[in-house]
């Protein structure tokens, strides 16, 4: 079982390029979540999604755009990307949402520089 | 403001003695606390939870206590381990809320010298 796997492992993008971060779980599991991990700032919520067909705003959505068609994908996709979206990104996915110990389990992340 | 916060950057230990990671939070709505362990290229892994009608769960060599007076949690590492060396977060979520959203502090970078 690979759990949560996390596409590309790292990528340089140029500003203003579109990119796509791809992110799979084989774990059934029915919440989706995208992080972004910044030196000082630990882990903030980008979007996240409860169930598939539905998506939501986390703490930090701006310029970025997420989809759910079904229960394992769950693509983050910068449209423009710019030099401030340099940051590391982590997809995790949990059981939830409904349960009160809902625990998230991360996948191994994404490396991305916009120059 | 910050909802979850851990106020070391970092914590050195040595080897075999007792490391302690600390934790506090400002929303009273959040019931669910957990440790995050991170080591530098790979993903956080989930370590260890409390729910707060608990003041306190160990697993193994980890500890985590729950103070909700003062909202505070810490997690206790004992005896440390050089591959205990990584960045810790604490997280926190509030069914009471209507969120299961985790909040992350911005973590505790510890260092077990041997």
């Amino acid at each position: 079982i690979a759990g949560i796997t996390q596409a590309p492992t790292s990528q340089i993008l140029a500003a203003g390029r579109r990119m796509t971060l791809r992110c799979t779980q084989d774990m059934r599991h029915n919440a989706m979540y995208w992080y972004r991990q910044d030196l000082g700032l630990g882990l903030r919520l980008i979007h996240y999604s409860n169930t598939a067909g539905t998506t939501g705003k986390g703490e930090v959505p701006d310029g970025y755009s997420v989809s759910r068609a079904n229960t394992d994908d769950f693509p983050l996709t910068l449209a423009s990307a710019v030099p401030s979206q340099t940051s590391v990104y982590f997809c995790a996915s949990s059981d939830g949402p409904g349960s009160s110990t809902d625990t998230q389990y991360f996948g191994p992340g994404t490396r991305l520089t916009v120059l | 403001d910050q909802q979850v916060k851990q106020n070391s950057p970092s914590l050195s230990v040595q080897e075999g003695r007792i490391s302690i990671l600390n934790c506090d939070y400002t929303n009273s709505m959040f019931d669910y606390f957990l440790w995050y362990k991170k080591y530098p290229a790979e993903g956080p892994t989930f370590l260890i939870s409390i729910s707060s009608i608990k003041d306190k769960n160990e697993d193994g060599r980890f500890t985590v206590f729950l103070n909700k007076s003062a909202k505070h949690l810490s997690l206790h590492i004992v005896p440390s381990q050089p591959g205990d060396s990584a960045v810790y977060f604490c997280a926190a979520s509030g069914t009471g809320a209507g969120s299961y959203q985790l909040t992350f502090g911005k973590g505790t970078k510890l260092s077990v010298i041997p």
